[in-house]
């Protein structure tokens, strides 16, 4: 059973780089997945922050686009999220989470989810 | 729009029926994927597709998607079912992902 778990330090002081990894057991980061990053602030929603294919393309929220990168390690079996100039408002629970490739509905709608999730971890931005 | 809207809170009697929104431009185009979301806990799939529910869960679950509406039904809501339900989409690019602010589900 796949399983994905984030990892990284829980407290970054402001104006520096948030950097998260997300390991994958249980099964291998395959060509038939994607691969992303949501944030959930204290108390709020989930927010979509950006997500990368196995071929290493990239996608960014508008939100963090001028300060996300994620990369993938396909030899290495996880993923990573950096996060610069961070401040109070970047405080929130991390989750890594799977999601494969957009298939068609039998209405000819596209449809996809993020099937499998880590845990979260909270990051905490202070001085 | 890139936007999903949700109903903030809903409550249901147990073992009643209770159904959630999510408007919203994209699902024209895409279906909503629904998500389950229990206090300390990472959110868990319950629906994605036109109506297809991952394995475990429940048949009580099930979704709908018409227009710029996307429904998920909870037909005989049980006490472990009171937990916060978001719904998701690519957006109309079909490039990002947006997420619906959530609605609170509590079991009178």
């Amino acid at each position: 059973q796949l399983q994905l778990q984030e990892s990284g330090p829980g407290l970054v002081k402001p104006s520096l780089t948030l950097s998260l990894t997300c390991t994958v057991s249980g099964g291998s980061i395959t060509r038939d997945h994607n691969w992303g990053w949501i944030r959930q602030v204290p108390g709020e929603g989930l927010e979509w922050i950006g997500s990368a294919y196995y071929s290493g393309n990239t996608y960014y929220s508008p939100s963090f686009k001028s300060r996300v990168t994620i990369s993938m390690d396909t030899s290495n079996n996880h993923f990573s999220l950096s996060l610069s100039s961070v401040t109070a408002a970047d405080t929130a629970v991390y989750y890594c989470a799977r999601h494969p490739l957009v298939l068609i509905s039998a209405t000819g709608r596209g449809y996809d989810a993020f099937d499998v999730w880590g845990p979260g971890t909270l990051v905490t931005v202070s001085s | 729009s890139s936007e999903l809207t949700q109903d903030p809170a809903v409550s249901v009697a147990l073992g009643q029926t209770v159904r959630i929104t999510c408007q919203g431009d994209s699902l024209r185009t895409y279906c909503a994927s629904w998500y389950q979301q229990k206090p300390g806990q990472a959110p868990v799939l319950v629906i994605l597709g036109e109506n297809k529910r991952p394995s475990g869960i429940p048949d009580r679950f099930s979704g709908s998607n018409s227009g710029t509406t996307a429904s998920l039904t909870i037909t005989g809501a049980q006490a472990e079912d009171e937990a916060v339900y978001y719904c998701n989409s690519r957006d109309s690019s079909g490039y990002h992902y947006v997420f619906g602010g959530g609605t609170k589900v509590t079991v009178l």
